[in-house]
């Protein structure tokens, strides 16, 4: 079965400094990978995607992430962060019928 | 706004009780996905309809859980006699059936507090 492992459950980070979240997936087949913030009490909201084609993927608010398909890994970086970006961040996988695999979820606390 | 919107936005419960949620998904999207998230998780997916047609059930749907999407636009989730394990946001999701975006828009969820 596909799945994603997010492996930091938490990421403190200063502002203006850069982030990287990692998340590792595991699937035998071809993969469709996503990443989400949440806002507290907000829902899900998405930052990226990867489909297929080029492996470095753009995002909203200036996220970036990198398929490697010999890592099995899709992680989220962003090179400058903000206040604002104090959420949880969670990588998902596709199923069938476009059902969403999540991971536990890293959040991303931002202090000045 | 035309975004999915979720009813109520919090629900404070008695164990034993019968609770109802409901979803409005976006008015041309014909996917409607239902989710759990509980504290510190991921959400997990609970079950979906292709317009009225409830098409999979996660194993986590116990029969204590009903879903029902009548007319094939609004969906409501269904839990009879809460349980404390109940306890958690459940997020709405909807998407077109057709079409290369596989983006689900998501509702800013309901969360269940049983006592």
């Amino acid at each position: 079965a596909q799945s994603v492992t997010q492996l930091d459950s938490q990421v403190p980070v200063f502002e203006e400094a850069p982030v990287e979240l990692r998340c590792n997936y595991s699937s035998s087949v071809s993969v469709y990978l996503f990443w989400y913030v949440q806002y507290p009490n907000q829902g899900l909201q998405l930052l990226l995607k990867y489909l297929s084609g080029s492996t470095l993927v753009k995002g909203i608010n200036g996220f970036e992430a990198e398929f490697n398909k010999s890592q099995t890994s899709f992680h989220l970086r962003k090179p400058s962060v903000h206040i604002s970006d104090t959420a949880e961040y969670f990588c998902a996988v596709r199923l069938s019928d476009y059902k969403l695999s999540f991971g536990a979820g890293t959040t991303v606390t931002v202090r000045a | 706004d035309t975004g999915v919107s979720q009813n109520p936005r919090h629900k404070i419960t008695k164990r034993g009780q019968n609770v109802t949620f409901r979803c409005d998904p976006i008015s041309e999207h014909n996917r409607l996905y239902w989710y759990r998230q509980t504290l510190g998780q991921g959400p997990e997916f609970l079950t979906y309809f292709q317009n009225e047609a409830q098409l999979e059930k996660s194993r986590l749907l116990s029969d204590r859980f009903s879903a029902e999407r009548p007319k094939g636009s609004f969906s409501t989730l269904e839990i009879q006699r809460t349980e404390q394990g109940d306890s958690a946001m459940y997020l709405c999701a909807s998407r077109e059936s057709s079409g290369g975006l596989y983006e689900q828009f998501f509702g800013p969820g309901t969360r269940l507090t049983v006592l």
